[in-house]
């Protein structure tokens, strides 16, 4: 389960706040992930990078930011705009171009709106 | 997009049972298709996975099969056990075969499988 990591686990915000989401990895992997689980929807995603200093939308990229700055590093920011951002939240990577396409998770930080 | 299409959503068996989930997927050109499991309050981990160059694969209890033409692919879960209950996602991804991973993957909505004593 080691590699991949996000913090903190449980996070409260209250309305009208930014929160930042951490995800670290030190798999030496190209490629990351956030995506956002809600009971019987799946996974959807958010935003995703395939190298460092680059990154695109996913399916539901509306209020929230990403950077990736570092290769070991992809935070996700929760704004204000987003209309329901109550969920829980998976970071994950993978090797990218010349690798598999296993993708791997982390433990998740499950986000609650007061 | 990709649209990836999960049934049963959620499934019931006996233990030593088979159970089967599957998925349909839109995009003709996906051609990797991982299955997930994930355990209550976990995170999801993949079980097995398929490339379009190949129809079947198997690992032990575990066997995933593709078919291309009608674009739908099945999770085979043979001889259940108590710790097979887990919920199960499918997923599909587009990609060069060679150069392999990076790839976004579209995700089926889950099935919820519990095996019952």
């Amino acid at each position: 389960d080691g590699g991949i990591t996000q913090s903190p686990k449980y996070l409260f915000r209250k309305e009208g706040q930014n929160v930042t989401l951490s995800c670290e990895q030190n798999l030496n992997h190209d490629a990351m992930y956030w995506y956002r689980q809600d009971p019987g929807q799946g996974l959807r995603l958010i935003y995703y990078s395939q190298i460092v200093n680059d990154f695109q939308k996913g399916d539901i990229a509306e209020g929230y930011s990403v950077s990736r700055e570092k290769k070991e590093s992809f935070p996700l920011t929760v704004t204000s705009a987003q209309k329901n951002p109550t969920a829980f939240y998976l970071c994950a990577s993978s090797r990218g171009r010349g690798g598999r396409n296993e993708q791997f998770f982390g433990p998740g930080t499950r986000l609650t709106v007061l | 997009g990709e649209n990836v299409e999960q049934h049963p959503s959620t499934l019931s068996v006996q233990e030593g049972d088979s159970a089967v989930i599957k998925c349909t997927y839109s995009d003709s050109a996906s051609n990797y298709f991982p299955w997930y499991k994930q355990e209550l309050g976990k995170r999801p981990q993949l079980i097995i996975d398929i490339r379009s160059n190949v129809g079947e694969k198997k690992d032990q209890r575990i066997a995933v099969t593709l078919n291309k033409t009608a674009k739908h692919f099945s999770l085979h879960i043979t001889e259940t056990q108590p710790e097979d209950s887990a919920v199960y996602f499918c997923a599909a991804s587009r990609g060069d075969i060679l150069t392999g991973g990076g790839n976004k993957l579209t995700f089926g909505t889950g099935t919820q499988l519990k095996v019952e004593l």
